[in-house]
């Protein structure tokens, strides 16, 4: 399986401000994903990263305020804009197992854990 | 209805039971389901990955998945404290209908009692 990272691992932030997510994976993998994880909720995917094309989004969430880069094939970061307490949540990148596809399965890092003030 | 449900319990259970988590699902197009563990402060980590109905078992843990009620299951044989976790189901479809996001369940939280 993959080896993810995440920085910063967690952060408290003030209402208004932005703060970007790097995930960092130790080989190279096409597809990334963003998830958000809300107490009491399910892992919900924000979207899909294909390296040298825009990020898919899922519906609800939307390019200016979650913009994500992918410039390489071990790299991608999230970014969280004009904060508000619901953005309070863990972010979690994920990237596509053995097959290449996210029908095989997703490996997750360890989560960044954000609080808005 | 959600498409996936799962009781989020908390599950307490004294070592050595046999752990039972479900999950329901309503979209008859699943056919790829995993089971991941998630320690406090941690990502979830994939513990068991099926495909399409039957058992899988791996070790202590065996898989199930019945597509004709839409229910999978995870058992835990001879729990420890260890396995203290969170325990989330995730299903998507075929790939055959390209790549479709993993839907995943709330979760459930187990505690094992030494």
């Amino acid at each position: 399986s993959a080896v993810i990272s995440q920085k910063p691992s967690r952060d408290i932030c003030q209402r208004g401000t932005s703060l970007t997510i790097q995930c960092q994976v130790d080989s190279q993998v096409t597809m990334m994903f963003w998830y958000r994880q809300q107490p009491g909720q399910s892992l919900t995917l924000i979207a899909t990263a294909n390296q040298g094309s825009e990020a898919t989004y899922e519906s609800g969430f939307v390019i200016d305020k979650f913009p994500i880069s992918r410039p390489n094939l071990t790299f991608s970061t999230l970014t969280v804009s004009n904060m508000s307490p619901e953005d309070s949540s863990i972010y979690l990148c994920s990237v596509e197992g053995r097959g290449g596809t996210s029908t095989d399965t997703q490996y997750f890092g360890p989560g960044t854990r954000l609080t808005v003030l | 209805q959600k498409e996936v449900e799962q009781d989020p319990g908390p599950l307490s259970v004294p070592e050595g039971a046999i752990v039972s988590l479900n999950c329901t699902y309503s979209n008859s197009a699943f056919q790829y389901f995993m089971w991941y563990r998630q320690y406090s402060r941690k990502g979830p980590e994939l513990l068991m990955y099926t495909y399409s109905s039957g058992n899988k078992e791996d070790g202590r843990f065996t898989a199930q998945v019945d597509k004709s009620s839409k229910y999978i299951s995870l058992f835990i044989r001879d729990s420890q404290p260890s396995d203290s976790a969170t325990y989330l189901c995730a299903m998507t479809g075929s790939v055959l209908s390209g790549n479709t996001p993993l839907v995943f369940g709330k979760g459930t939280r187990l505690s094992v009692i030494a």
